[in-house]
């Protein structure tokens, strides 16, 4: 069965500084895609950045990238020059295929609480 | 931003009734989850749905039923509703090897 983990319950950085939040994976599967969601405290899902397991280059949205390890199962997110604005929960998140039903099973990680610090 | 419209968005209510959540989307979108939000569990999944009429349960399904009879809408029903039950409700859609896009929940207190 697959498990998303992040192991960090809460951090917190500096304005203008850099944070890297930890996401770790567990699958057998060779094929799927990761995602990193960002939920301010308005409670709205927004996706940040998703990452294709079959790409070996890092994602990047703006301030926001990945170091993806696929070896490792290892799926981080870097944001740099952090403001104000990025104080949110972040879910790292799993998506594969079901071949067998047709459908797409996502497994959601516990969260990391970021505040970011005036 | 996806057309994805949850109601209602706050619901207190009594152990023991019926609660009906509905979740609407304008995307044509064919997947569609429930989601529960709780403090240290982040999101688990209730039920999905992948076409009209066709669902399955998730992760977390007891105590909960779904429907969808049309495309746009799929329903979370709590037959009798229990305290444990109080959450945050997320409605997700998605396509093919799409990220999901959701709702902006709904907060459920049962008393």
């Amino acid at each position: 069965a697959q498990t998303v983990t992040q192991s960090q319950p809460e951090m917190s950085v500096q304005e203008a500084e850099t944070v890297t939040l930890s996401c770790t994976y567990d699958t057998s599967e060779n094929n799927y895609y990761l995602f990193w969601y960002k939920q301010p405290p308005s409670r709205q899902m927004i996706l940040v950045i998703r990452q294709e397991a079959y790409k070996q280059q890092n994602a990047t949205e703006n301030r926001f990238s990945v170091n993806f390890q696929k070896a490792a199962k290892s799926f981080s997110l870097k944001i740099s020059d952090s403001q104000l604005g990025d104080t949110a929960m972040y879910f790292c998140a799993f998506m594969k295929h079901v071949w067998t039903s047709g459908t797409y099973k996502y497994i959601f990680g516990t969260g990391t609480r970021l505040k970011v610090l005036a | 931003d996806a057309g994805i419209t949850q109601s209602p968005r706050h619901k207190v209510t009594e152990t023991g009734t019926p609660v009906t959540l509905r979740c609407h989307q304008t995307e044509n979108h064919r997947y569609m989850y429930w989601y529960r939000q709780d403090p240290g569990h982040g999101l688990r999944l209730i039920h999905y749905s992948y076409g009209v009429k066709d669902t399955d349960k998730g992760e977390v399904s007891d105590g909960y039923s779904v429907s969808r009879s049309k495309t746009e809408d799929f329903l979370l029903t709590l037959e009798s509703a229990t305290s444990s039950q109080t959450s945050v409700y997320f409605c997700a859609i998605s396509e093919t090897n799409q990220p999901q896009h959701f709702g902006d929940g709904t907060r459920l207190s049962i008393l």
